[in-house]
């Protein structure tokens, strides 16, 4: 079956700091893969996607390569600002099989401290 | 900006009891989805909806639950005899198309609480 793995947080970083979270995944198709952000109080909210390889996804500072070699789509942003606190998913849609559900990992809680 | 809503925000319930959690969709999108996410695990994918009927569901989405679209705006998901193991924190999406590249949009949740 599908899954993906994210890096344990919580994650606590200082302003202006790089970030990098990690995910790899297993998948039986070619999946496409996104980055969804939970802020608090609120709903997922898609930040970025890549649908083939070597697509690089990119929004608000922040990107996410599409590796099939490695089976990887860290996450990475330059320099964090208190804003950007919250909840990190990594998650597929392979939709080979007719499937359109997301299959999350499991999140990582950035904290960005001033 | 159309967004996702969802009612109410906590439920707290007795075990064998009867919940029905509320979902009201962006109005243009046609899928509707529900999820759930336990304390500390993984956001789950429970079902999909589209034009009156389930698309695909997990293996999670057993015969104790249910999904309705009862009108034009509202979706809602059933427990019908709710059990100590279905609290969890219950999303609803919404999309245009079934598709990767379009969107889902998430509500913010509704945490269930079985007492």
């Amino acid at each position: 079956g599908n899954s993906v793995t994210q890096m344990e947080g919580p994650v606590t970083l200082s302003e202006e700091a790089f970030l990098t979270i990690n995910c790899t995944y297993t998948a039986t198709g070619y999946p496409s893969l996104f980055w969804y952000v939970q802020y608090p109080g609120e709903g997922l909210q898609l930040l970025l996607k890549a649908t083939k390889a070597d697509d690089k996804g990119s929004n608000k500072g922040f990107e996410a390569t599409y590796r099939k070699e490695t089976t990887s789509f860290h996450l990475e942003k330059g320099s964090v600002q208190v804003s950007d606190s919250a909840v990190y998913f990594c998650a597929l849609i392979d939709s080979g099989a007719g499937s359109y559900q997301l299959t999350f990992g499991k999140g990582t809680k950035l904290s960005v401290i001033p | 900006e159309p967004e996702v809503t969802q009612t109410p925000s906590h439920q707290v319930t007795q075990m064998g009891q009867e919940v029905i959690l509320r979902c009201v969709p962006i109005s243009n999108h046609l899928y509707f989805y529900w999820y759930r996410q336990i304390l500390g695990q993984k956001v789950e994918f429970l079902v999909s909806f589209y034009n009156n009927e389930i698309s695909e569901k997990s293996e999670i989405f057993d015969d104790q639950f249910s999904v309705e679209r009862p009108d034009g705006s509202n979706f809602t998901l059933k427990i019908r005899s709710t059990k100590l193991e279905d609290s969890a924190m219950y999303f609803c999406a919404s999309s245009e198309e079934a598709s990767p590249y379009n969107e889902q949009f998430f509500g913010p949740g509704t945490r269930l609480t079985v007492l």
